[in-house]
C-alpha cells in the first residue's frame, strides 16, 4: 500500500479565504506531482517538484502555488479561493527511476463557496 | 511530446462478460505505459505496467494489457467482469527519457457493469 497522505480528504470553505492542502510521503521519493480533476474529468498536472526547494508549473495554469522545503513534504496553497477553484486536487509522488509508477494520495475534495 | 487516446469515455458490459478498454499513445521514444483505476471519491491506483520485456503484462484483479509497438496500442482487457470492476480507468505514458513532468494521462473511461 502506498504511504502518501493528503489531507483534508473533503473541504468546504468561503470565497477569498486562504487555503493550504497537504500531501506527505514517506517513501522518500524526490518526485512529487500535484494533479487537478473535475468530476468525471481527466487529470491535469499543475505543479511538480524534482525535489527539495525544486518546483515547476505544469501544463494547467492555475493559481495556487506550492513549496518543497522537505522531501516528504509538498504542500499546495491558495491565497484567496473562488469558487472557480472547486475541485478534487491528487497529489502524487514517483521514484526516480523513468519506468517507476506514480503513487497517488486519496485526493481532496475542495469546494468554494 | 507524448500523448495518450482513450477511446471511449464511457464502457458498459454486462456482468461476466469481457472487459475492453482501449488506449493508444504517441510517443517519440519507447515508452513506459501504465493503467490505473479510480473508484469514487479515491485516488488513483496502478493496475499493470509495461516497462521492457514482455509485451503482455498482468496485473492485479484479473486485468492484463498486451503492448503492440506496430500498432501503438496498450488496451485494457479481463476477461469475465465483476461488480466491483466499476470504476474510472485512466491510461498514462512517461516518456523513457525519465524527466519529472512526463507523465501524460488519457481523458479516463468509465466502466459500468450492468447485473
Amino acid at each position: 500500500e502506498a504511504d502518501i497522505y493528503q489531507t483534508p480528504r473533503y473541504l468546504v470553505i468561503g470565497t477569498g479565504k486562504k487555503i493550504t492542502l497537504e500531501c506527505s510521503q514517506t517513501m522518500g521519493h524526490d518526485k512529487m506531482y500535484w494533479y487537478q480533476q473535475d468530476p468525471g474529468m481527466e487529470l491535469h498536472l499543475i505543479h511538480y517538484s524534482y525535489g527539495v526547494n525544486s518546483t515547476e508549473k505544469g501544463d494547467l495554469s492555475s493559481e495556487s502555488t506550492v513549496s518543497r522545503i522537505r522531501t516528504e513534504h509538498f504542500p499546495l496553497t491558495l491565497e484567496s479561493a473562488r469558487p472557480s477553484h472547486t475541485s478534487q486536487y491528487l497529489c502524487a509522488s514517483s521514484g526516480d527511476r523513468a519506468g517507476t509508477e506514480a503513487f497517488f494520495g486519496q485526493g481532496t475534495r475542495l469546494t468554494v463557496v | 511530446a507524448q500523448s495518450v487516446t482513450q477511446l471511449g469515455s464511457h464502457v458498459s458490459v454486462s456482468e461476466g462478460a469481457l472487459v475492453l478498454l482501449r488506449c493508444n499513445y504517441s510517443s517519440s521514444v519507447p515508452p513506459y505505459l501504465f493503467w490505473y483505476v479510480q473508484y469514487p471519491n479515491q485516488g488513483l491506483q496502478l493496475l499493470l505496467k509495461y516497462t521492457t520485456g514482455a509485451t503482455l503484462v498482468k496485473g492485479i484483479n484479473g486485468f492484463e494489457a498486451e503492448f503492440k509497438k506496430s500498432e501503438t496500442s496498450f488496451h485494457l482487457t479481463k476477461p469475465s467482469a465483476h461488480m466491483s470492476d466499476a470504476a474510472e480507468y485512466f491510461c498514462a505514458v512517461r516518456s523513457s527519457s525519465g524527466s519529472a513532468r512526463q507523465l501524460t494521462f488519457g481523458s479516463g473511461t468509465q466502466l459500468t457493469v450492468l447485473p
